[in-house]
């Protein structure tokens, strides 16, 4: 079985902290992802990853970086925390680049206050 | 502008009964699609996927329909069980996408 931890569950943070959200699969896949969900709005992609350090910029990057030192972690940074970055984040992994089934963490609901 | 629709935010169906869950399109260049199942505190699963060369898939109760003329799918669930109250997300993809893009989703409440 696919398994992909997210290192929190719940977080609460001030506005303008440095957030770090760190996501771990088991499975050797290459592709890594992180989105958010807002209600209304669905999963939205952050940021994405092909290979170990490699990263490319999703529909909403704003914000945001990655870090992917080796190829089982995928970590967000959120540089400047925002209240307008509370949202639940949810990491994903897959196999093949586009279309493969992608596998989830259990997110992790982020409040900035 | 969503390139994947579901203008359905919640649907409340009888157990027993069918439930069908709508997904429309934009963009002609998707030709993978998927559904996603999510619960509450969990992060999403994949529940069945359809290619654009189909125009049906089954599995178990679960059917998903692909009319790519209307740039429309949707997903069909009989009969309806109380387990399967969740959001469900539709997904499309393509060979030219390095991504898959999801709709908004649709919260189903399966009453017993």
């Amino acid at each position: 079985d696919v398994k992909v931890t997210q290192s929190s569950r719940y977080l609460v943070k001030r506005t303008g902290e440095k957030v770090f959200l760190e996501c771990v699969q088991d499975m050797d896949h290459e592709n890594m992802f992180w989105y958010r969900q807002d209600p209304g709005l669905g999963l939205r992609l952050i940021y994405f990853s092909y290979d170990v350090k490699m990263k490319e910029k999703g529909d909403i990057p704003e914000g945001y970086s990655v870090s992917r030192e080796k190829k089982e972690r995928f970590s967000l940074i959120l540089e400047s925390a925002s209240t307008n970055q509370t949202s639940m984040y949810l990491c994903a992994s897959s196999l093949v680049r586009a279309g493969e089934t992608q596998y989830f963490g259990p997110g992790t609901r982020l409040l900035v206050l | 502008d969503q390139q994947v629709k579901q203008n359905s935010p919640s649907l409340s169906v009888q157990e027993g009964r069918i439930s069908i869950l709508n997904c429309d399109y934009t963009n002609s260049m998707f030709d993978y699609f998927l559904w996603y199942k999510k619960y509450p505190a969990e992060g999403p699963t994949f529940l069945i996927s359809i290619s654009s060369i189909k125009d049906k898939n089954e599995d178990g109760r679960f059917t998903v329909f692909l009319n790519k003329s209307a740039k429309h799918l949707s997903l069909h669930i009989v009969p309806s069980q109380p387990g399967d109250s969740a959001v469900y997300f539709c997904a499309a993809s393509g060979t030219s996408y390095d991504k898959v893009i999801f709709g908004p989703g649709t919260s189903l409440s399966v009453i017993p």
